[in-house]
């Protein structure tokens, strides 16, 4: 069971590059998010998808765009990347976004740098 | 708005208790959390808490929730070196259901 699937696992980008973080769930959940995790900042929300078709900005979404391609996959794009956008980004997904108790299953991370 | 508070750091022997500690600022949150990060690893769910509940067991964890004081704990018995990883404290907000993450605390197992 693959639960959530991110690509890829690590990236160096030049900064002006583009490139979109891929995430896919095969747990036929509604909610999908994407965070990024700096030292000392925890997760901050970029994006998140409460259900197919819908999306919203988070915490944090300058400079990232997203797209909810169809239920399983949610995909990150960096359209001109900066230094400051050197991070680990985790995709997440959960069965409902409304205030219950169902888990939220984290993918394994994507380290990304820019130069 | 919602904003989640932790320490940064703790350090305890191998053996001892470990608690971890948590201040949230959104009183209609429903559910809060505890994840585990390891290394250059992904985030593990250790447990969560309904609000309604005051403490929830789960063999060597501890969850206790003070719902006026907006204060969450996690106590570790018996801490191991295997325990040393960062741990976040997580709450559910209602719009979207999205999870307010803090800062982590970095626990550190000297043996």
């Amino acid at each position: 069971n693959a639960g959530v699937t991110q690509t890829p696992k690590f990236q160096v980008l030049k900064t002006g590059q583009s490139m979109t973080l891929q995430c896919a769930q095969d747990m036929n959940h509604n909610s999908m998010y994407w965070y990024r995790q700096d030292p000392g900042m925890g997760l901050r929300l970029i994006y998140y998808s409460a259900s197919e078709g819908t999306t919203d900005k988070g915490e944090v979404p300058n400079g990232y765009n997203v797209s909810r391609l169809n239920k399983r996959e949610f995909s990150l794009r960096l359209e001109s990347a900066a230094p400051s956008q050197t991070s680990v980004y985790f995709c997440a997904s959960s069965e409902d976004g409304t205030y219950t108790g169902n888990t939220i299953y984290f993918g394994e991370g994507s380290w990304l740098t820019v130069v | 708005g919602e904003d989640v508070e932790q320490s940064l750091f703790l350090s305890v022997r191998e053996g001892d208790s470990s608690v971890i500690n948590c201040t949230y600022t959104d009183s209609s949150s429903t559910y809060l959390y505890w994840y585990k990060q390891e290394p250059g690893a992904g985030l593990q769910l250790l447990t969560y808490i309904f609000s309604n509940m005051d403490m929830k067991q789960d063999q060597r964890l501890t969850v206790l929730l003070n719902k006026k004081d907006k204060h969450l704990s996690l106590r570790i018995a018996d801490t191991q070196t295997g325990d040393s990883a960062i741990y976040f404290c997580a709450e559910r907000s209602k719009q979207g259901g999205k999870l307010i993450f803090g800062q982590g605390t970095e626990l550190s197992v000297k043996p």
